[in-house]
């Protein structure tokens, strides 16, 4: 099982750019989510979904979009990128039984210039 | 507002000795409390976790301690060993839809040779 992935694994974009990002899992979880990590910092909560077709605002989640059309796959939109963005991005997805554990993506690095 | 925060950003120890890493919560709802490990450029990685039925939980050189009268968490490691050298955060559950952990700022734990 490859856990979970996320492409690209590194990103520059210009200010006002568009761009999206990919998060994908083979553990066939009902939870998935995102957040971005700032130097120092914990994680934030951006957006996540309970299940296929439904999705949900975090902590932080002006500027961003999410889909998640198929159980596997949760995408996060940049639709107009800001300085602001620049952070490091990590998707998880967890199961609704069991433990609360959530597993992590390797992370995707984006610069906003 | 409510956070998950940690005592000290910077930890350093022998190789050898043992670790302690300290985190307060405020939220007294919390019902469910998770380590994590991040080494760099990685993303986290699940180490313990302890339910706030428990006050203490061990698993293979770990040990994680819960005093819910102070609202405190503690991660300890035994022996540590350069392998340990990351950055450690603790999270909570405080209840909300989909499993949902707010996690602290972190700690960046040095093993010293």
């Amino acid at each position: 099982n490859a856990g979970v992935t996320q492409t690209p694994k590194f990103r520059v974009l210009k200010t006002g750019q568009s761009m999206t990002l990919l998060c994908a899992q083979d553990m066939n979880h009902e939870y998935m989510y995102w957040y971005r990590q700032d130097p120092g910092m914990g994680l934030r909560l951006i957006h996540y979904s309970v299940g296929e077709g439904t999705t949900a605002k975090g902590e932080v989640p002006d500027g961003y979009n999410v889909s998640r059309l198929k159980k596997q796959n949760f995408l996060l939109g940049l639709e107009s990128a800001a300085p602001s963005q620049t952070s490091v991005y990590f998707c998880a997805s967890s199961s609704l039984a069991g433990r609360y554990e959530q597993f992590f993506g390797p992370g995707t690095r984006l610069t906003v210039l | 507002g409510e956070s998950v925060g940690l005592h000290l950003p910077t930890l350093s120890v022998q190789e050898g000795d043992n670790s302690i890493i300290n985190c307060a919560y405020s939220n007294s709802a919390s019902d469910y409390f998770i380590w994590y490990k991040q080494e760099s450029g990685k993303g986290p990685q699940f180490i313990i976790d302890i339910r706030s039925n428990m006050d203490k939980r061990q698993g293979q050189r770990v040990t994680v301690l819960l005093n819910k009268t102070v609202k405190h968490l503690s991660l300890q490691i035994a022996a540590t060993q350069p392998g340990d050298s990351a950055v450690y955060f603790c999270a909570e559950n405080r209840g909300g839809s989909a499993r949902q952990l707010t996690f602290g700022s972190g700690t960046q734990l040095t093993v010293l040779p």
